[in-house]
């Protein structure tokens, strides 16, 4: 059982724009910067969104990040088939004093 | 670029250690980074294990801190994980991580290696 929620599994077509939410707490999402990792198959994660909504370098503008009160979103734009991976939401938690994951969410490329 | 690079044995016995160090290059380990190993069991998500700060400060998950020792050591720029009385439910992908900046911004990842629990 995770501390933040998101949905297993979420799909769209090419060219479409899907939404992943993630569903925390006061003493998380409520409180501290939410982040987002892209896993694909075989491989480590890589972070997608930092600061709620901030990209790095190099991650497409297809993707953005929102938050609003204990729940944060991860939006992807214009999809493609490289999207399809699994995506977790992290945070840091001040009443555990550690950081926190969602329990993922695969994205599938229909 | 940084590159982590974890490395450790891939099969640990019940009830035994499991030890695995994160060797740090194009970097340095005595920057002002958090230094953090996660895990995540075959198919399952991802477990965020504690993290370490080059002077020793540690911060461990509450959930896995009596088992958790994380130390580092400048002078190879690695730091190195145990996790004792092991059992089937730590087998697991452990990843070493750097964190940059605030807690939960992991920017740099090792490629990741399998340690299996199993007698």
């Amino acid at each position: 059982q995770s501390v933040l929620t998101q949905p297993p599994s979420a799909s769209g077509t090419p060219g479409q724009r899907v939404t992943i939410s993630c569903s925390g707490s006061s003493s998380n999402i409520g409180s501290n910067y939410v982040y987002w990792y892209q896993q694909l198959p075989g491989t480590a994660p890589k972070l997608l969104i930092h600061r709620n909504n901030q990209r790095p370098s190099g991650v497409p503008d297809r993707f953005s990040g929102s938050k609003s009160g204990t729940s944060a979103s991860l939006a992807i734009s214009g999809l493609r088939s490289e999207d399809e991976a699994d995506y977790y939401c992290a945070a840091w938690d001040d009443s555990l004093s550690g950081v926190v994951f969602g329990g993922g969410t695969k994205l599938t490329v229909l | 670029q940084v590159q982590l690079q974890e490395s450790g044995p891939g099969l640990v016995k019940p009830s035994g250690t499991l030890s695995l160090t994160c060797a740090v290059s194009g970097g340095s380990i005595s920057s002002s980074n958090w230094w953090s190993w996660v895990r995540q069991p075959p198919g399952k998500g991802l477990e965020w294990i504690g993290e370490i700060y080059h002077y020793g400060s540690t911060n461990y998950n509450p959930s896995l801190k009596s088992r958790v020792t994380m130390s580092v050591d400048e002078s190879k720029n690695q730091f190195s994980l145990k996790l004792s009385s092991v059992t089937a439910a730590d087998t697991a992908v452990y990843y070493c991580a750097r964190g940059e900046g605030e807690e939960g911004r992991f920017d740099y990842w090792g490629q990741g290696t399998l340690v299996t629990v199993s007698s």
